[in-house]
């Protein structure tokens, strides 16, 4: 099966920076994928890592290492937009595109 | 806007209902997916279309029947269902052998059982 761990809540201060780390547990693993879902709203892609290391994306950027199935997603440069659910989620040996998801964490930014 | 619509936005059904969630991508992929999305649990992975073949049932009740017509549209049909099967329905889709394996989600179908 597969198991994955995020923090529930995180709470950081406009133009901060913030880490939301993701572990897993899987049969197999084929890449660590972020995504963020506002209030009422889809979720939405926001990064994909296959191989380890830092993948940057404007104000976000996601890390992997496989040896230690540890992922995190950096947020630097906090805006009060920001404040969404985060999920992280592994590809596994099942399926081509098949996601398994985190519980999700939620992101406060405040003033 | 995403390129995946989905309707009903809301649905209220009795247990004995018989209801249809739409999803429809204009995106032109060939990967559908259903997900269950509840209160503080992860997103829940319940059906998989590749090119309109289901390729994934993730041991889900048989009172939830997927179809996929086309590679554009796909169908949860509904019946008899239990108070805690509400929760919201996400739809999603993707290309298949893509590098960063994105899936594009509608907005989802919030449903109550009553």
């Amino acid at each position: 099966g597969q198991s994955l761990e995020q923090p529930s809540e995180v709470t950081a201060v406009e133009g901060a920076i913030v880490q939301i780390n993701c572990t897993y547990q899987t049969s197999g693993f084929y890449g660590l994928s972020w995504y963020q879902q506002h209030d009422g709203g889809a979720p939405t892609f926001l990064s994909y890592n296959a191989l380890d290391g830092l993948e940057e994306t404007g104000r976000f950027s996601s890390f992997l290492s496989r040896s230690d199935s540890y992922g995190y997603l950096l947020l630097q440069e906090l805006q009060m937009k920001d404040s969404a659910s985060y999920f992280c989620a592994v590809r596994d040996q099942t399926g081509a595109n098949n996601l398994f998801f985190g519980t999700g964490t939620r992101l406060t930014v405040i003033p | 806007e995403t390129g995946v619509t989905q309707t009903p936005r809301h649905l209220v059904m009795g247990m004995t209902n018989k209801k249809s969630l739409k999803c429809e991508q204009h995106l032109g992929h060939n990967a559908m997916y259903w997900y269950k999305q509840s209160a503080k649990k992860p997103l829940e992975l319940m059906f998989v279309y590749n090119f309109k073949e289901q390729t994934e049932n993730n041991s889900v009740p048989s009172r939830f029947s997927p179809e996929c017509p086309n590679s554009s549209h796909l169908f949860l049909h509904l019946h008899t269902l239990q108070p805690e099967d509400s929760a919201l329905y996400l739809c999603a889709s993707s290309q298949e052998r893509t590098s960063s394996h994105e899936q594009y989600f509608g907005p989802g179908t919030r449903l109550t059982v009553t």
